[in-house]
């Protein structure tokens, strides 16, 4: 079956402006996540979704970042009023549920950069 | 705080074993992950340890040690392909829905 995408793949956007990152997670997947990796770098939890909910947002970097999550399947990301520091590949996870945690899908990423 | 140590990198021959360590601190414990990631991939899932003892799958085994707070993934018979980054993991017990990765193990294989 289908695996966990992500759009855009690529993001190249100037300093100051919003961006949005879009996951579709696999279908079935009550349990949605947002990482962020910087070059070299491990991943950076950001948040996470049991459904709509997400019940702990103090992963989120700064104010500057939301997430949403609609119908239980697609996420989105947002930056905004980006800065340089925010240039990093935004990846997207699912897995059955909470209890799942364990074995999560990874989408492919998006590749942001903040001119 | 939770915190895991792995070794940044490790070299390794065609054909060869190889075992990446992972040590962890964390005020509670649920499980040990690992996951693969090529260079410009996204990560994969390849195993997870509960309990004390070895998990086989294939050439990868993983191997996990309560009691000691550690845990290791063996790489047998080594292939080019293996050559990616390995990641250990485990999750935050003040957040359910959250894993902690370490920073992950460069492993190169050389013909």
């Amino acid at each position: 079956g289908a695996g966990v995408s992500q759009s855009p793949s690529n993001k190249v956007t100037e300093k100051g402006k919003d961006v949005e990152l879009r996951c579709d997670p696999i279908s079935g997947h009550t349990a949605l996540y947002w990482y962020r990796q910087s070059l070299g770098q491990g991943l950076e939890f950001l948040i996470y979704f049991q459904g709509n909910s997400a019940p702990d947002k103090s992963g989120l970097p700064s104010d500057r970042f939301s997430a949403e999550r609609t119908g239980g399947s697609v996420s989105t990301l947002t930056i905004q009023r980006t800065q340089q520091e925010d240039s990093a590949v935004y990846l997207c996870a699912s897995s059955l549920g909470e209890t799942a945690i364990y074995e999560q899908y990874f989408g492919p990423g998006t590749r942001l950069t903040v001119t | 705080g939770q915190s895991l140590e792995q070794p940044s990198e490790v070299t390794a021959v065609e054909g060869a074993i190889v075992q990446i360590n992972c040590t962890y601190q964390t005020s509670g414990f649920y499980g040990l992950s690992w996951y693969q990631q090529h260079d410009g991939g996204a990560p994969t899932f390849l195993s997870y340890n509960a309990l004390d003892g070895l998990e086989e799958t294939g050439r990868f085994s993983s191997f996990l040690s309560r009691s000691d707070s550690y845990g290791y993934l063996l790489l047998q018979e080594l292939q080019m392909k293996d050559s990616a980054s390995y990641f250990c993991a485990v999750r935050d017990p003040g957040n359910t829905g959250k894993l902690i990765f370490g920073q992950g193990t460069t492993l190169q294989v050389k013909p």
